[in-house]
């Protein structure tokens, strides 16, 4: 079946310092894979997207790249900011576009 | 573009009550879903529409839970009688087709107390 595992939270960093959320997904055929974005208070917003092996998804600084061989999409960023603070949701989309989330990982970006 | 909107925000009610809640998807998609994102966990997808047909609606609760999109457009979610465990944030999101590629934009969520 279709699944998702994310690292763990809470993830507290200062300012600046290099984030990076492991994601790895087990899926049939080939999905396309997602970031999603919650801030306090807000709906799910789409942070980034790739649809094939080898693509690189960015936004807003953040990267991900669609790791076919080890089945992962981990989420970087070199220099978070305090504005960065939200939970993130790492998501796959199968055949249908149904998708399926991880549960999500808290990051608390302190100055 | 507006987005997806939801009502209402909040809701408490006591156990065995109902409780409905309403979505209005982005104009044009074809596609509208609900989600179930209990506290700490992600979203759990319910039940998904195709236009006004049901295309996967697997992990909805049957004997409690019932939705409709009447007409393709508008959906509603409703819960009769609501157990202790169906608190949590009730989402909506659309997306234009039901394809893989296809981003899903979600509406605000319902927060749903039961008590």
């Amino acid at each position: 079946g279709n699944s998702v595992t994310q690292m763990e939270g809470p993830v507290t960093l200062s300012e600046e310092a290099f984030l990076t959320i492991n994601c790895t997904y087990t899926a049939t055929g080939y999905p396309s894979l997602f970031w999603y974005v919650q801030y306090p208070g807000e709906g799910l917003q789409l942070l980034l997207k790739a649809t094939k092996a080898d693509d690189k998804g960015s936004n807003k600084g953040f990267e991900a790249t669609y790791r076919k061989e080890t089945t992962s999409f981990h989420l970087e960023k070199g220099s978070v900011q305090v504005s960065d603070s939200a939970v993130y949701f790492c998501a796959l989309s199968s055949t249908g576009n149904q998708f399926y989330f991880g549960t999500g990982t808290s990051l608390t970006v302190i100055p | 573009e507006a987005g997806v909107a939801q009502s209402p925000r909040y809701k408490i009610i006591e156990k065995r009550q109902s409780v409905a809640f309403w979505c209005n998807p982005i104009s044009g998609h074809a596609t509208l879903y609900w989600y179930q994102q209990i506290l700490g966990q992600g979203p759990k997808l319910l039940i998904q529409f195709q236009n006004n047909g049901v295309v996967d609606d697997s992990q909805l609760p049957k004997d409690r839970f019932s939705a409709e999109r009447l007409k393709g457009v508008d959906s509603t979610l409703k819960i009769q009688p609501a157990k202790l465990e169906d608190s949590a944030v009730y989402l909506c999101a659309s997306s234009l087709e039901a394809r893989g590629l296809d981003t899903q934009y979600f509406g605000p969520g319902t927060r749903l107390t039961v008590l």
